[in-house]
């Protein structure tokens, strides 16, 4: 069974700490993606990879930044936690790119108080 | 850029009503198109997918066809479940990222 893994369902940090949200997937995927979904505004683009050491800035990726340094990982950092960046986060991994269906995590909810 | 719109939520439904979910996309390319659903509590999984024009995309008694004229991935089904109940995102894959729409709730009702 094929699988993408988030280190947390649910987190809760201080304005201002450094946070670090991790995913593992299991099926050897090239691609991977960070996004956050918020009530009425869909899921939004944070960062994602195309291969290790390799990163691309979505739609939306200020206060963000990523790592990528083994093929399975992809981890998300806040470098400076604020509160508006209390949002469920949703890490995904594709094969590829054409045609390719995309495997979620269950997502972390994360609260910055 | 490359964008998606689907129809705003939320959606109720009673049970066995037939059920309509419209998206449509820029034609920028040519993306492979995909409809997610996410169930309560859990992430995203995929429901159906259609890669070329024409193609019928099914799963679970849903069904969409991908219209290249129209630019439209409309999703059906001919008679909704309680267990339906959960939020619908369409999904272009225009080979460099996957853009999502903003997804729709449905709510059923017994």
């Amino acid at each position: 069974d094929v699988k993408v893994t988030q280190s947390s369902r649910y987190l809760v940090k201080r304005t201002g700490e450094k946070v670090f949200l991790e995913c593992v997937q299991d099926m050897d995927h090239e691609n991977m993606f960070w996004y956050r979904q918020d009530p009425g505004l869909g899921l939004r683009l944070i960062y994602f990879s195309y291969d290790v050491k390799m990163k691309e800035k979505g739609d939306i990726p200020e206060g963000y930044s990523v790592s990528r340094e083994k093929k399975e990982r992809f981890s998300l950092i806040l470098e400076s936690a604020s509160t508006n960046q209390t949002s469920m986060y949703l890490c995904a991994s594709t094969r590829g790119i054409l045609n390719t269906e995309a495997f979620f995590g269950q997502g972390t909810r994360l609260t910055v108080v | 850029g490359n964008s998606v719109t689907q129809m705003e939520g939320p959606v109720t439904l009673s049970e066995e009503a037939f059920l309509t979910i419209n998206c449509t996309y820029t034609a920028t390319g040519y993306p492979s198109l995909f409809w997610y659903v996410q169930y309560p509590g859990e992430g995203l999984q995929l429901l159906l997918k259609a890669t070329k024009a024409d193609d019928k995309g099914s799963n679970k008694g849903f069904e969409a066809t991908y219209r290249k004229e129209t630019t439209s991935f409309h999703l059906e089904k001919g008679s909704v479940q309680v267990s339906d109940s959960a939020v619908y995102f369409c999904a272009p894959n225009y080979y460099d990222k996957i853009i999502f729409g903003k997804g729709t709730r449905l709510h059923i009702l017994p």
